[in-house]
């Protein structure tokens, strides 16, 4: 079965301090990619998505990803990290021939930043 | 624009009473989905609707969990009789046209807690 492993589950930084959370997926075929934010008290955001092409995908508020192909990856990455990107981050990942847009999510991050 | 729209936001019932959550997707979106978002866990699908067609409910506990969806907009989730291991967030999501390159839109969760 298809399934999304973020290997952090409780990631603590400061400000300013560069952040990369791992998320690896195992799916032989083609696939969409996404990561949502879950700030405290709030729905489920898209934060950035990657369907196809330049394999580095920038989103909102400073984030990007980076899709590897070749090690099943997408890793989210942003240089310098605010408190206010306190929030759960979601990976989640669609099969690319599906028409259905259904999501299998990984088990989320916690990030907490310290001012 | 307006969201997704969940209700109630919280409910505590006790195991084999039932319960049903609400929900009302972003006006013009034809896909809703109906997703079980267990503590320390990604969300997982239910239930997805095209219109008022089922499209997958593969992982819906069929022996206690309904959906409905009758005139294409709101939607209904029940679960009866209720056990512990439903204690969860049931998120409800909704996109244009469920096709894998649209946005899904997350409400912000109905919680329930079985006791």
């Amino acid at each position: 079965a298809q399934s999304v492993s973020q290997h952090n589950h409780h990631v603590i930084l400061s400000e300013a301090a560069s952040l990369e959370l791992g998320c690896n997926y195992s799916y032989g075929g083609t696939v969409n990619l996404f990561w949502y934010v879950q700030y405290p008290g709030q729905h489920l955001q898209l934060l950035l998505k990657y369907f196809s092409g330049d394999p580095l995908v920038k989103g909102i508020k400073g984030f990007e990803a980076e899709f590897i192909k070749s090690k099943f990856s997408f890793n989210l990455r942003k240089p310098s990290v605010q408190w206010s990107d306190t929030a759960e981050y979601f990976c989640a990942v669609s099969h690319g021939s599906s028409n259905t847009g259904k999501l299998i999510f990984g088990q989320g991050t916690t990030l907490q930043v310290k001012p | 624009e307006a969201g997704v729209a969940q209700s109630p936001r919280y409910k505590i019932i006790e195991k084999r009473q039932s319960v049903a959550f609400w929900c009302n997707p972003i006006s013009g979106h034809a896909t809703l989905y109906w997703y079980q978002q267990i503590l320390g866990q990604g969300p997982k699908l239910l239930i997805q609707f095209q219109n008022n067609g089922v499209v997958d409910d593969s992982q819906l506990p069929k022996d206690r969990f309904s959906a409905e969806r009758l005139k294409g907009v709101d939607s209904t989730l029940k679960i009866q009789p209720a056990k512990l291991e439903d204690s969860a967030v049931y998120l409800c999501a909704s996109s244009l046209d469920g096709h894998r390159t649209a946005t899904i839109y997350f409400g912000e969760g109905s919680w329930l807690t079985v006791v």
